[in-house]
């Protein structure tokens, strides 16, 4: 495809459930991002790959959120044991490699409602 | 602290007018990031700068680094520019994270 795509769009769970949540990059980025964001707030950062390994997973809020990009493309957030506060919109971006000034291209985000 | 901070956070205007979002930054930074999210929609990304002016179209971006201050201008608004925008920086000294401001969301009535 020609832009950053995540699935599913929505996903509806209860509490202390297992979620996962995919983003497809654009082809050839080699760098990704994961971000949430609140109601009425702006994104905030989770986890920043460049290809294979989390180069900086500093934005994680505890060890119930993990992420992976095995073959350095496809990633996947994995939220463990969920919990209403869980409860945002899960954005992913992806951006060529190099440069400081790289733009990021977002996808569309993953809604996720914890009951 | 890494801080940034968007004003206004709401704005009303009417068609034609011109708009000016505002964005401050408290710390040296690598990159700044105006993007644009539409209601129920996708963020896009609109400018991505380190320095000085950059326009598309109706859009002009400017930063002055010395004043850690960043705005976006609208010429001639129309109602399809209504949206939130949002500013996001890189700091200097924090990698290749983004920390984003709360948006600014602008309506602009026909």
């Amino acid at each position: 495809g020609a832009g950053v795509s995540q699935t599913p769009s929505n996903k509806v769970t209860e509490k202390g459930k297992y979620v996962e949540l995919r983003c497809d990059p654009i082809s050839g980025h080699t760098a990704l991002y994961w971000y949430r964001q609140s109601l009425g707030q702006g994104p905030e950062f989770l986890i920043y790959f460049q290809g294979t390994g989390a180069a900086d997973d500093s934005g994680l809020p505890n060890d119930r959120f993990f992420a992976v990009r095995p073959e350095g493309s496809v990633s996947t957030l994995k939220i463990q044991r969920t919990e209403r506060g869980d409860s945002a919109v899960y954005l992913c971006a992806s951006s060529f490699p190099g440069g400081r000034t790289d733009t990021q291209y977002f996808g569309p985000g993953t809604r996720l409602t914890v009951l | 602290k890494n801080e940034v901070e968007q004003s206004p956070q709401n704005l009303t205007a009417q068609e034609g007018e011109f708009i000016t979002i505002n964005c401050s930054y408290s710390v040296g930074i690598s990159a700044l990031h105006w993007l644009q999210q539409h209601p129920g929609g996708g963020i896009v990304s609109l400018f991505m700068l380190s320095s000085g002016k950059k326009k598309h179209g109706r859009l002009i971006a400017t930063i002055n680094i010395q004043e850690k201050h960043s705005s976006l201008h609208i010429t001639a608004s129309h109602p399809r520019d209504s949206a939130v925008y949002i500013c996001a920086v890189r700091f200097a000294d924090t990698g290749n994270q983004f920390y984003f401001g709360t948006g600014t969301s602008l309506t602009v009535i026909p």
